[in-house]
């Protein structure tokens, strides 16, 4: 299995800081990956597509880079609402894997 | 707008067996693959396997063995079937549907979630 590793586990922020959240493929995975936010009791909803395209709706503050082992997702101008936990998923193989997540958290 | 709802027990015994189903509204089933996703209390996503209305379907291998999906095109709804449970099975049990952009395949569509406690 492609394993993914996010970093860092969890961050403190404040509202308006830019945040970046990397992750990491075990293999390559050209431009497989996925940026998915969770918020508390909810479901996850997807911010980025192959790795750099923005899901319809998604605010522009969120952006994706990076191809083949390294990842990342900025959020340029952190919003109240953007607390929360994010997720990579690679569907580079058919056995989709994710990152363990990162939590962003009100400093 | 398509809606998904997973309904089902909440409450399964050890080595029992997890039976969940997943409704789609608001649009047909016979189109796209349909996904279900776990998440242990406090832990992160663990895909499960997905389905296409045609049947196929491909599972995540360490659960390979004790899944089965199914899929009722008349009904609009797809099920989850997983054998033998144990307490690492305790889970807010999600369903999805993948679409398919150019090549990349996306959850983009979530069920609000069911909490299963496997406990006896």
């Amino acid at each position: 299995d492609i394993q993914m590793t996010q970093s860092p586990s969890s961050l403190s922020a404040s509202a308006g800081d830019r945040v970046t959240i990397t992750c990491r493929a075990s293999q390559s995975i050209a431009n497989y990956l996925n940026w998915y936010q969770q918020k508390p009791g909810k479901a996850p909803k997807l911010l980025i597509y192959a790795a750099s395209s923005l899901q319809s709706g998604v605010p522009s503050r969120f952006s994706g880079s990076g191809s083949g082992t390294h990842f990342t997702l900025t959020i340029s101008s952190l919003q109240p609402e953007d607390f929360a936990t994010y997720y990579c998923q690679q569907t580079y193989s058919p056995r989709w894997t994710f990152g363990q997540g990162t939590r962003v958290e009100f400093k | 707008q398509v809606q998904l709802q997973e309904s089902g027990p909440g409450l399964v015994k050890p080595s029992e067996t997890l039976s969940l189903t997943c409704t789609v509204s608001g649009g047909s089933i016979s189109s796209n693959y349909w996904s279900w996703i776990r998440q242990p209390p406090g832990k992160g996503l663990e895909w499960i396997g997905s389905i296409y209305y045609s049947g196929s379907t491909n599972y995540y291998p360490s659960l390979k063995s004790r899944v089965t999906l199914s899929i009722d095109t008349s009904q609009n709804q797809f099920s989850l079937k997983l054998i033998s449970v144990t307490a690492a099975d305790t889970a807010v049990y999600y369903c999805a549907r993948v679409t398919t952009v150019i090549t990349h395949d996306v959850f983009d569509i979530w069920g609000q979630g069911t909490m299963v406690t496997v406990s006896s």
